[in-house]
């Protein structure tokens, strides 16, 4: 059962253009990550946030982490092909170490 | 230094077949990670170490899936009786396993095939 849903699940999108990216739960998180994955490699960290209403900046990526602690967004301002992968967000059960994560948004940024 | 390596990269076996993947983690990493991840999905999570205990098993599937790490550093997740609906990816991550920013670091994951 996967407790933190993303949308939307495919994205594409031309160079230049600005998109949101969202994960959703009913569920309280002590912290939640954003990850990119390519093909062939393990997810890679872009962002940790803790606190609630909590905005990290990213170069063009900006995140944020919900007042509740139920949900992020991640926004990327004027995309670039090489921002093409697929987006994870990950939750952080009550500060047990155990991770959930996200069904994922595929990302395509065409030139 | 070295990131987190499995072996090996892919693995194909016939159904009913037993299977050992192995991982490498980030040397002087306390915690280690199995998760496992189908097509077109996230991440699901498997097994959680703590040193070389499991302090969190609730994501393995059922009694045919067991991990170990003997001496707080290699792990191996093995998998009895192979079936066909464990064909997935099986990715490896280490980590401090401190609270706060408990950055996981990812190996590139096993390719399992069931035929």
């Amino acid at each position: 059962t996967q407790l933190l849903e993303q949308s939307p699940q495919f994205l594409s999108i031309q160079e230049g253009e600005n998109l949101t990216v969202y994960c959703n739960s009913s569920s309280v998180f002590s912290s939640l990550q954003w990850y990119r994955q390519e093909p062939g490699e393990g997810p890679v960290l872009l962002v940790t946030v803790v606190t609630g209403g909590e905005v990290k900046k990213l170069k063009r990526l900006t995140f944020q982490f919900g007042d509740a602690r139920k949900d992020s967004s991640l926004h990327i301002t004027a995309a670039q092909t090489g921002d093409t992968g697929l987006y994870l967000c990950a939750g952080e059960w009550s500060g047990t170490y155990k991770y959930i994560f996200g069904t994922g948004t595929r990302l395509k940024v065409l030139a | 230094g070295a990131g987190v390596s499995q072996t090996p990269s892919n693995k194909v076996t016939e159904k009913g077949k037993y299977v050992e993947l192995r991982c490498d983690p980030i040397s002087g990493h306390t915690a280690l990670y199995w998760y496992r991840q189908s097509l077109g999905q996230g991440p699901e999570f498997l097994i959680y170490f703590q040193g070389t205990g499991a302090a969190d098993d609730s994501g393995l599937p059922n009694d045919r899936f067991f991990a170990v790490r003997p001496e707080g550093s290699v792990s191996t997740l093995k998998i009895q009786r192979t079936e066909r609906g464990d064909s997935a990816v099986y990715l490896c991550a280490s980590s401090w396993g401190s609270k706060g920013y408990n950055e996981q670091f990812f190996g590139p994951g096993t390719r399992l095939t069931v035929l």
